[in-house]
């Protein structure tokens, strides 16, 4: 157990509809990080957070978008839901630790499934 | 930004065989190289990680190497078995202005098999 919590685990959805992923960091962890994983294409980063903060952004869609909040949890929210965007998401959280990057630890990940 | 190519995608090696997988990066300012393995339905696990002030670091059967001129770091398994079956990821980080930790770019993936 890596300590990192998403929920939901399966999410089966319609094309056009919008969705909600939702990440609780490791205790003490600041840095969120999200990233997608589709067959063969690996782990795309989109976006990382720290401490409430947008820090850096990647291959995000204008339809996506995310959020950490106060309690350190992030959000994913995905919108007018295409076919392709059937993957799996990724939280991951991390210390910071001066200017070095550090070790991610991935929670288990939500599926989810546009039909 | 920082992209990552890792090779080959796809390594199949008898028990007790080395495994080598292989990987470049673009952006010479990253200073943080770490290997996760992803067994199949689980999530990504650090397996080792290496820093740009350091040229090779070892943990039991595995070994990263790091040649920054060439901007290439490279996983070796030894004494290969069953259980190291998986997809093993490359990655770079080079931190972010301002003093905080960077994000992290993966390659595409190796999915190693081993053969009983």
């Amino acid at each position: 157990d890596s300590g990192v919590t998403q929920t939901p685990k399966h999410l089966i959805t319609a094309t056009g509809q919008r969705v909600t992923l939702r990440c609780s960091p490791r205790s003490g962890d600041l840095s969120v990080y999200w990233y997608q994983q589709s067959l063969d294409q690996g782990l795309q980063f989109l976006i990382q957070y720290y401490n409430g903060e947008e820090r850096a952004k990647g291959n995000i869609l204008e339809r996506f978008s995310a959020q950490q909040f106060p309690d350190l949890h992030s959000e994913l929210n995905l919108s007018s839901l295409e076919l392709g965007d059937s993957a799996l998401y990724f939280c991951a959280s991390s210390v910071l630790s001066g200017r070095a990057a550090g070790e991610l630890f991935f929670g288990e990940g939500s599926r989810l499934t546009v039909l | 930004g920082e992209n990552v190519e890792q090779h080959p995608s796809t390594l199949s090696v008898q028990e007790g065989d080395s495994a080598v997988i292989k990987c470049t990066y673009s952006d010479s300012a990253s200073n943080y190289f770490p290997w996760y393995k992803q067994e199949l339905g689980k999530r990504p696990q650090l397996i080792i990680d290496i820093r740009s002030n350091v040229g090779e670091k070892k943990d039991q059967r595995i070994a990263v190497t790091l040649n920054k001129t060439a901007k290439h770091f490279s996983l070796h398994i030894t004494e290969t078995q069953p259980e190291d079956s998986a997809v093993y990821f490359c990655a770079a980080s080079s931190g972010l202005k301002g003093g905080s930790q960077g994000n992290l770019i993966f390659g595409k993936g190796t999915k190693l098999s081993v053969k009983p």
